[in-house]
C-alpha cells in the first residue's frame, strides 16, 4: 500500500456520461497530481493541486475538471465521455521538493463503451 | 520544449546488464526521476538525480549529465521480474510537476 488511495478501481460507463474519480493523498502530502495513461501511451499530466489551489495545468480537456478539498482529497470529474477517454487515471501525491518525486495510487481503469 | 525521449523497447537476458537512455530538452530543470511500472500497475520510484554523476542503489544505478540533457538507468544482474516499463521523468522548478517520457518496455529472457 503506497498510502495514496484511489477509488473506484474499475469503472465502466457509456458515452456521454459523467464520472467522478476520487483520490486521497498520502498523509502529510499537500500536492495532488492527476495523470492519464492510455493503452501503450506514456503518463500524460492533467492537473496539479497544492493545498486546495490549482497549481499547474497540462493537457486537460475542457470536459474534464478537478478540485482539491480542505481535507486534501481530490476529485477528477470527466463529463460527456467519449470512447477515447478510456484509460488508466492515476493520482499521485508529494511533499513539494521531495527527492522521491511522487507516490502513485493504484489507479482507476475507466472503460467507456 | 519538454521533449523527453527514450527507446520504446529493449530486450536482455537474465543475469545481464542493460542501460536505458533518456534525453530531455527542457528549461527550468529541477531533477530527473526514474520509475518502474509493471503492466496495469502504478509506477514505483526507483531513483532521483539533480546533480551530475552516478547514483547507485543496489542493482540499479542512474546517471545524469545536465549539460548534455542526458540520463541513463543501469540495471545489473537482471532478473525476470525486472521485465517492466521504465519511465524517465523531469521535474520543473515553479510547479513541481513531473513530465514523463513515453517509457521503455524491457523484456528479460531466460
Amino acid at each position: 500500500d503506497s498510502g495514496v488511495t484511489q477509488t473506484p478501481k474499475h469503472l465502466i460507463t457509456a458515452t456521454g456520461q459523467r464520472v467522478t474519480l476520487r483520490c486521497s493523498p498520502r498523509s502529510g502530502d499537500l500536492s495532488v497530481y492527476w495523470y492519464q495513461q492510455s493503452l501503450d501511451q506514456g503518463l500524460q499530466f492533467l492537473i496539479q493541486y497544492y493545498n486546495g489551489e490549482e497549481r499547474a495545468k497540462g493537457n486537460i480537456l475542457e470536459r474534464f475538471s478537478a478540485q482539491q478539498f480542505p481535507d486534501l482529497h481530490s476529485e477528477l470529474n470527466l463529463s460527456s465521455l467519449e470512447l477515447g477517454d478510456s484509460a488508466l487515471y492515476f493520482c499521485a501525491s508529494s511533499v513539494d521538493g521531495s527527492n522521491y518525486g511522487y507516490t502513485f495510487g493504484s489507479g482507476t481503469r475507466l472503460t467507456v463503451v | 520544449g519538454q521533449n523527453i525521449d527514450q527507446p520504446t523497447e529493449m530486450t536482455a537476458t537474465e543475469g545481464a546488464i542493460v542501460q536505458i537512455n533518456c534525453t530531455y530538452q527542457t528549461s527550468g530543470f529541477n531533477g530527473l526521476f526514474w520509475y518502474q511500472q509493471h503492466a496495469g500497475e502504478a509506477p514505483t520510484f526507483l531513483s532521483y538525480n539533480v546533480l551530475d554523476g552516478l547514483e547507485e542503489k543496489g542493482r540499479f544505478s542512474s546517471f545524469l549529465s545536465r549539460s548534455k540533457g542526458y540520463s541513463y538507468l543501469l540495471l545489473k544482474e537482471l532478473q525476470m521480474k525486472d521485465s517492466a516499463s521504465y519511465l524517465c521523468a523531469v521535474r520543473f522548478y515553479n510547479t513541481d510537476k513531473l513530465i514523463f517520457g513515453t517509457g521503455t518496455r524491457l523484456q528479460v529472457f531466460p
